[in-house]
């Protein structure tokens, strides 16, 4: 049974820094991992999709790699900002295509 | 083109009723999928739908069920609400199914009295 594993469950950070986000999953016979941003309340907006058959994928300050082999991904901000603080999931579909979620990393950038 | 669509965006029902939720997909997406979550569960997967029919079922009881209609609108009901139920419910639109992007909408936010 797969499981979807993300530590730290919290993170706090000074403005500007680098900061990397760990997501690890158990069985590597994944199709796919897409990390997503939840905003207090709100609904969960997709940030980048890395196909099984890629290393990495970027969207400008983000970048998201992904070792099947070893089970792992991670999410790399760069120069983060305030407004980067926010929830952060990752999820893999399961073999019946639903999505299989971590717990989340809670994000704090502060100014 | 327009992002995922949930209404309403807030509920509060007391124990015993019966709630309606509702998704519009993004134009073209035939894949619908449903999603609570609640602090202490995280993210749990209620059920999918494709093309109108129910292609994948989670966990949850018979309380729960949905549809999807022809132009790939989805709604879920809740049916005896029970204090537990509180949660954001989530639905999901993809292009095929779980193995592609999934988009989601900003959630219904349903509170139990």
């Amino acid at each position: 049974k797969q499981e979807v594993t993300q530590i730290p469950a919290a993170l706090s950070v000074p403005e500007g820094e680098n900061l990397v986000l760990n997501c690890s999953f158990t069985d590597s016979a994944i199709y796919n991992l897409q990390w997503f941003r939840q905003d207090p309340g709100k609904g969960l907006t997709s940030l980048l999709l890395i196909q099984s058959s890629q290393r990495e994928q970027t969207s400008g300050r983000l970048n998201a790699s992904l070792d099947k082999s070893s089970g792992r991904s991670t999410l790399y901000i760069a120069a983060s900002q305030p407004g980067d603080s926010a929830t952060y999931l990752c999820a893999v579909p399961s073999n019946t295509g639903k999505l299989i979620f971590g717990q989340g990393t809670t994000l704090q950038v502060k100014p | 083109k327009a992002g995922v669509t949930q209404t309403p965006r807030y509920l509060i029902k007391t124990r015993g009723q019966q709630v309606t939720l509702s998704c519009s997909p993004i134009s073209g997406h035939r894949s619908v999928s449903w999603y609570q979550q609640t602090p202490g569960q995280g993210l749990q997967f209620l059920f999918e739908y494709f093309s109108e029919t129910q292609r994948n079922k989670g966990n949850f009881p018979g309380r729960f069920s949905g549809r999807q209609f022809s132009n790939s609108r989805s709604e879920m009901n809740v049916s005896t609400l029970e204090l537990g139920d509180s949660a954001l419910y989530l639905c999901a639109s993809s292009s095929a199914g779980g193995y592609n992007e999934q988009f989601f909408g900003p959630g219904t936010r349903l509170t139990v009295l």
